[in-house]
């Protein structure tokens, strides 16, 4: 299936530790991104990366880091968690600026206890 | 500041009827203007892309308008069904590479 997919869709783990969320897509996207969804379910660009070139940066803390090893895939990592990051993680992908639309993947729910 | 805000939290219609959403920005210009839909525990899922020198889109039972000068688009579903019932988003991009979304509308179709 031609998709976002993300790993893990579920995470849960102790304030201060360091987790990981990956993201690939198959799509032949030349752009991805990261979105934050808060309890409020409002989305929240944090990432874009274009052809493993970071374009976009939000004013995010530094303990979120992305990484994208190659145009297929864009991985989150994010050290010392706090609960204040507990959200709803989406990756997306898109081809050009963005004017056939996004695509998303299915989320990473993350609850930091 | 900038703002996108979709006019209300929840829409209660029913079915048959015509769905209407709006969604409203201030201080954007914005290229593009798009629509999704998100259900519970799922990732949005692109609609409509209106471009900013255009007044109407449709596809299928959806229509989307786009008036660059009151700053606004419609979102209308027509013939709605229960299947219908989910949280619709508008999001735009001002030209800065960025989408940003708006709060989202949970419609819900009642049979």
């Amino acid at each position: 299936d031609t998709a976002v997919s993300q790993t893990p869709k579920y995470l849960v783990t102790q304030m201060g530790n360091d987790k990981s969320i990956k993201c690939e897509q198959n799509l032949g996207h030349d752009t991805m991104y990261w979105y934050k969804q808060d309890s409020k379910k409002f989305l929240k660009i944090m990432f874009s990366y274009n052809n493993k070139e970071l374009i976009i940066n939000e004013t995010v803390p530094n303990r979120f880091s992305p990484k994208s090893p190659d145009k297929a895939h864009l991985n989150l990592h994010i050290n010392s968690l706090e609960l204040g990051d507990s959200a709803v993680y989406f990756c997306a992908s898109s081809q050009g600026r963005q004017a056939n639309g996004y695509t998303f993947g299915s989320g990473t729910r993350l609850t930091v206890v | 500041s900038q703002k996108i805000e979709q006019n209300s939290e929840a829409l209660n219609i029913q079915e048959g009827k015509t769905a209407t959403l709006t969604c409203n920005y201030t201080n954007y210009s914005p290229a593009y203007l798009q629509w999704y839909r998100q259900d519970p525990g799922r990732g949005p899922v692109f609609l409509l892309l209106i471009r900013e020198n255009e007044k109407e889109k449709r596809k299928e039972r959806l229509k989307v308008t786009f008036d660059t000068t009151l700053k606004q688009s419609l979102f209308h579903i027509t013939a709605s069904q229960p299947a219908d019932s989910a949280t619709y988003l508008c999001a735009l991009d001002s030209h800065t590479g960025k989408l940003i979304f708006g709060q989202g509308t949970t419609l819900q179709v009642k049979p």
